[in-house]
């Protein structure tokens, strides 16, 4: 999961195996949330977002759970894929703020 | 195909130096954003800008500074750059919040060091 520090929380995860990637958010006004992947040497690139009013959503192998209850955030990817290996962001806006607040990421590692 | 484009991948400057961080997009986004990206510390914002000639600070803009003169250009400034501001440099920019699709989209970043 998220936290903040100068270790980067990690997940090792077996080739087909499914992960789960959490976030805990701080703004309980944020309205709008990410999930970024970062490979590395590259910037992050969107995977899936959704809104507050919405509790689940679904992509290609990727599907963002929110908890507004308690302001929490999971990426799941099934059948993880060696080109999943990557550092994992959430991000949330909202209150009326153009602001995008990141989260301090997780590394997920796809062990062959 | 979307794009952010930051003028340089690697800088070296030396401590004292006046540097800029320059970023374009070709998005027609209204907001642009600066992050710094340190081992741990995850992306912390330094100034965003919702408008031509708008800014705001973000949360840890001391020691920066910014422009937008025009929407598709958001500079960064270094007005003395110090070793403590050797970092990864990552623009980015979205449409306003209240559109459909509003993620961020980043530049490749520039790697700062300041010697």
């Amino acid at each position: 999961g998220e936290s903040v520090g100068l270790h980067l929380p990690t997940l090792s995860v077996q080739e087909g195996d499914n992960s789960i990637i959490n976030c805990a958010y701080s703004n309980s006004a944020s309205d709008y949330f990410i999930w970024y992947k970062q490979e590395s040497g590259k910037g992050p690139q969107f995977i899936i977002d959704i809104r507050s009013n919405m509790d689940k959503r679904q992509g290609q192998r990727v599907t963002v759970l929110l908890n507004k209850t308690v302001k929490h955030l999971s990426l799941q990817i099934a059948a993880t894929q060696p080109g999943d290996s990557a550092v994992y962001f959430c991000a949330e806006r909202g209150g009326g703020n153009e602001k995008l607040t990141f989260g301090t990421g997780t590394r997920l590692t796809i062990i062959p | 195909d979307v794009k952010v484009t930051q003028s340089s991948r690697y800088l070296v400057k030396r401590t004292g130096e006046k540097v800029f961080l320059e970023c374009v997009q070709d998005m027609d986004h209204e907001n642009m954003f600066w992050y710094r990206q340190d081992p741990g510390l995850g992306l912390r914002l330094i100034y965003f800008s919702y408008d031509v000639k708008m800014k705001e600070k973000g949360d840890i803009p001391e020691g920066y500074s910014v422009s937008r003169e025009k929407k598709e250009r958001f500079s960064l400034i270094l007005e003395s750059a110090s070793t403590n501001q050797t970092s990864m440099y990552l623009c980015a920019s979205s449409p306003p919040g209240g559109s459909m699709n509003t993620e961020a989209f980043f530049g490749q970043g520039t790697r700062l060091t300041v010697v």
